[in-house]
């Protein structure tokens, strides 16, 4: 079983709507987890951190259900510029611990 | 926010030669740096680990003696393909953690793609 596994996508959704995505992790002594958005050929950058009690930062929304070991993100009112691949990272302990996701590939089309 | 610096964005070898990527960062000190792979349509590979003055950590599967990565300062580390060969083509991305980051926060450099021809 993959360490952190996501499902690819594409996700074609029309701009305006709800998608959001899940991300199973294998390993229940992770510690923290991560989502970072990847646009085509540049760096990935960080979007939010994922917080047990869940968090929210403007249209988009981070959960952690550690019983399933999953992690989610929701995007509401979504736009053109979220296209994007969202990675899912999750950090099993040390500053080396970090492993990621393949990432899902999202198209918000017009 | 922190800023990662990475040259250059492209290159272009011919097969056998060696090729020098740096990364710097530029608001903080770098700790720790991370170097990874990224196949087109594949995720991140962390390649090794270095920490500044000491000698960098390989995942399995990586050759040390062809990727050789110098870590000689808090703001510079540097990855060498030597002898690089058509396989070697990928994308490759620093990545560094400093000092008061919070665990996971990575800053990323913004990536060189290497063509090997």
């Amino acid at each position: 079983r993959k360490e952190v596994e996501q499902d690819p996508g594409p996700f074609n959704v029309p701009e305006g709507a709800t998608v959001a995505f899940n991300c199973t992790y294998s390993n229940s002594a992770s510690q923290s987890f991560f989502w970072y958005r990847q646009d085509c050929r540049k760096e990935p950058k960080l979007l939010m951190s994922v917080y047990s009690s869940g968090n929210e930062d403007g249209r988009f929304t981070a959960q952690l259900n550690r019983a399933s070991q999953y992690i989610s993100l929701l995007i509401r009112d979504s736009k053109l510029s979220d296209s994007a691949t969202y990675l899912c990272v999750v950090n099993i302990g040390g500053a080396d611990g970090l492993t990621f996701g393949k990432g899902t590939h999202l198209i918000i089309q017009p | 926010g922190a800023v990662v610096s990475q040259h250059p964005s492209w290159v272009i070898c011919k097969s056998g030669t060696s090729v020098k990527i740096e990364c710097r960062s530029l608001d903080f000190q770098a700790t720790t740096m991370f170097w990874y792979r990224q196949f087109p349509k594949q995720s991140l590979m962390l390649m090794a680990t270095s920490n500044e003055g000491s000698k960098a950590t390989y995942e399995q599967g990586v050759e040390k003696d062809k990727f050789l990565i110098n870590h000689a300062s808090l703001t510079l580390s540097t990855l060498t393909v030597t002898s690089a060969h058509p396989e070697d083509s990928s994308f490759y991305i620093c990545s560094a953690s400093g000092q008061g980051a919070r665990t996971g926060e990575l800053f990323f450099g913004e990536g060189s793609r290497l063509t090997v021809l």
